[in-house]
């Protein structure tokens, strides 16, 4: 099984502030067309998970811009250039390369 | 606009069983796969199972192979997950979710549905 490991595990931002989310793979998530099936998903406070970023294809629909994802192979980033307050909740990491899918443990981001 | 609503969820004794539901709107589910994922309470996401588009290759996270099994009646545009031998470790809630469109992952979620498992 492919291992996900997010660090940090809680994250306290200032907003406006910049933070960034670390993930790493036990294995390449490269497959062989060149693509990372890597995904990044927030659930915010009472809510269904909701896809945020998939590597090979980009933002969710209505995703805003200061949300970025890059990395390949076995580590990942996300990026908020500027945290806002309802950027608060868990974000997790996911590989869709093989079965069984499997999640990061889960970031969970507040507001300082 | 594309929408899961999922159902089924209850109150179950220990070796009990449980058909959860998944109905699917503003799309067609013999075009896409779709996943079941759960969440312990107080815990992470935890993948389950997923039936692709074809609606015959089925995928199950180890743990639950021979007491999960996932189908979908296209009839219905419904998936299901019928769960036997429940466990307390099974008690989560129940989100279903589709594939995007070249691969698996969970572009949509539903709200979910929770199963509780004790005596």
């Amino acid at each position: 099984d492919i291992v996900m490991t997010q660090s940090p595990l809680s994250l306290p931002v200032t907003p406006g502030e910049p933070a960034s989310i670390s993930c790493r793979s036990s294995q390449s998530l490269l497959n062989s067309k060149g693509y990372n099936y890597l995904d990044w998903y927030v659930q915010k406070p009472g809510q269904s998970p909701q896809l945020l970023i998939s590597l090979d294809s980009g933002r969710a629909s209505g995703v805003p811009d200061r949300f970025s994802g890059s990395g390949s192979g076995t580590d990942f980033t996300l990026k908020i250039s500027r945290v806002e307050a309802e950027d608060v909740g868990v974000y997790y990491c996911m590989q869709a390369l093989q079965t069984p899918i499997t999640f990061g443990q889960g970031t969970r981001l507040e507001i300082k | 606009q594309v929408r899961l609503v999922e159902s089924g969820g209850g109150v179950v004794q220990p070796g009990g069983s449980l058909r959860l539901s998944c109905a699917a709107s503003g799309f067609t589910l013999t075009n896409y796969g779709m996943q079941w994922v759960r969440q312990a309470p107080g815990r992470g996401l935890e993948w389950v199972a997923l039936i692709e588009n074809d609606g015959i290759n089925k995928y199950y996270v180890d743990y639950v192979k021979g007491r999960f099994t996932i189908s979908r009646d296209s009839s219905k545009n419904t998936v299901y997950l019928e769960i036997n031998s429940l466990r307390a470790e099974d008690t989560a809630v129940y989100y279903c979710a589709k594939d995007p469109p070249t691969r698996w992952g969970m572009d949509v979620w539903g709200k979910g549905t929770t199963v509780t498992v004790s005596s």
